[in-house]
């Protein structure tokens, strides 16, 4: 079974310092691996996908993504934090066989003037 | 120009009644899904059409049935509303049945809160 954990419940940076939110995957193949975005009372938008061509990932908003088969990680950074990011991210994996999105508990990034 | 949209935004009822939210796209996809999203921001896929047949069923009560009228709608009807029902809703849509390189592409949700 294919699974994402995502290491922190809560992210707490200042504007302007880099963001890293780790996530973790677990898959019997290949994954698809996705990271969502969701700001209060709003619909999740996707950030970025990794369907297996380059292993970093450029995204929306200046955020990108690292895809590690060794370390079994899909980390999402951006290098310098802006008030509007301020939302709940969610890592996600795609079940090929079933059609499913799998997602992490989610984390909750916090920006400080 | 919303790609996908849901009605109600909000929505609140009393125990043991029927409701039902109402979903639609507009981009031509084939495959619709209904997510349930808890207190805990946990998200979990419920139901997913591809051209209106039934793709996914998770174990999900039978007082919660989906119904696709055509491939750009995908409704939930809830009977006999349960406290532990009070959760926000997604409809989501996507092109083909993978989702593995197809993007999901959310609606705003639906708030429902069960007295």
């Amino acid at each position: 079974a294919q699974s994402v954990t995502q290491l922190d419940s809560h992210v707490s940076v200042s504007e302007g310092t880099p963001v890293l939110l780790r996530c973790n995957y677990s898959s019997s193949y290949s994954p698809s691996l996705f990271w969502y975005v969701q700001h209060p009372n709003k619909g999740l938008q996707l950030l970025l996908k990794y369907t297996s061509a380059a292993t970093l990932v450029k995204g929306i908003n200046g955020f990108e993504a690292e895809f590690k088969k060794s370390e079994t990680s899909f980390h999402l950074t951006k290098p310098s934090a802006h008030m509007s990011d301020a939302a709940e991210y969610f890592c996600v994996v795609s079940d090929r066989n079933t059609d499913k999105l799998i997602f992490g508990t989610g984390t909750r990034l916090q920006v400080f003037p | 120009d919303t790609a996908v949209s849901q009605t109600p935004k909000y929505l609140v009822t009393q125990m043991g009644n029927d409701k039902s939210i109402k979903c639609e796209q507009n981009l031509g996809h084939d495959t619709m899904y209904w997510y349930k999203q808890d207190s805990k921001k946990f998200l979990k896929i419920m139901f997913s059409y591809n051209n209106k047949e039934l793709i996914i069923n998770e174990t999900v009560p039978n007082r919660f049935s989906p119904k696709s009228p055509d491939k750009a709608h995908l409704n939930l009807h809830i009977n006999s509303l349960e406290l532990g029902d009070s959760a926000v809703y997604f409809c989501a849509s996507s092109l083909g049945v993978s989702g593995s390189y197809n993007e999901q592409f959310f609606g705003p949700g639906t708030r429902l809160t069960v007295l």
